[in-house]
């Protein structure tokens, strides 16, 4: 099993619609952060949790919630799907010290 | 002005070369330095971690530091076609909240 799995690995949805990204990690990482991907923005940090009881938003929470079911669990939200949110979505764990990170495949998420 | 800059390339080197990539930074708060291979179609893989000026060698990668330069590298050498990719350096200024740079495509040519 891969380190952090992501689910779907595809999903093609409509402007409207409500969705989740699902997250789950076997590495025991207290650490959990979701990241979208543009060309030419590079990765940016949408929310993180140090814990299950911590949440925080990053530098691009608008339109976007997580939930934090377990410690190896962490999804992402998107309320009202529109066209700009169409990117490639990435979970990530890291260790305490932030030396260890793993990062899932990827969702590529189309909304249209 | 970007808080991390990195040339997005492609560079195109021959197998066997030096490969030189860089990232410059503006945040003075930045303390932990990390660079990222992201093959195709995958997630991005941690190859470097440092947290001081220098240098920090492994295997054929080494990763180094000027904090007063505000200047970051990853080398490689004797490159190989398997290091096609796009690398991706990354700060932390603390509480784990990674800024990264927007990627260096590479192409390793055989």
């Amino acid at each position: 099993d891969a380190d952090v799995t992501q689910t779907p690995r595809n999903r093609i949805t409509k402007t409207g619609k409500r969705i989740m990204l699902e997250c789950s990690q076997t590495k025991g990482h207290d650490r959990m952060y979701w990241y979208r991907q543009d060309p030419g923005l590079g990765l940016r940090l949408i929310y993180y949790s140090f814990d299950v009881k911590d949440i925080n938003k990053g530098e691009i929470s608008d339109g976007y919630s997580v939930s934090r079911q377990a410690q190896a669990k962490f999804s992402l939200s998107l309320e009202s799907a529109i066209p700009n949110q169409t990117a490639l979505y990435f979970c990530a764990t890291s260790d305490l010290s932030g030396s260890e990170a793993f990062f899932g495949q990827g969702t590529r998420l189309t909304v249209v | 002005q970007k808080e991390v800059e990195q040339d997005p390339g492609p560079l195109s080197v021959p197998e066997g070369a030096i490969v030189s990539l860089n990232c410059t930074y503006s945040n003075s708060a930045f303390q932990y330095f990390m660079w990222y291979r992201q093959y195709s179609r995958k997630g991005p893989e941690l190859l470097m971690y440092t947290y001081s000026s220098g240098n920090k060698e492994d295997g054929r990668f080494t990763a180094q530091v000027d904090k007063s330069s505000k200047y970051i590298s990853l080398f490689i050498r004797d490159s190989q076609p398997s290091d096609s990719a796009t690398y991706l350096c990354a700060m932390e200024g603390g509480y784990q909240k990674v800024t990264f740079g927007t990627g260096t495509k590479l192409q390793v040519i055989p």
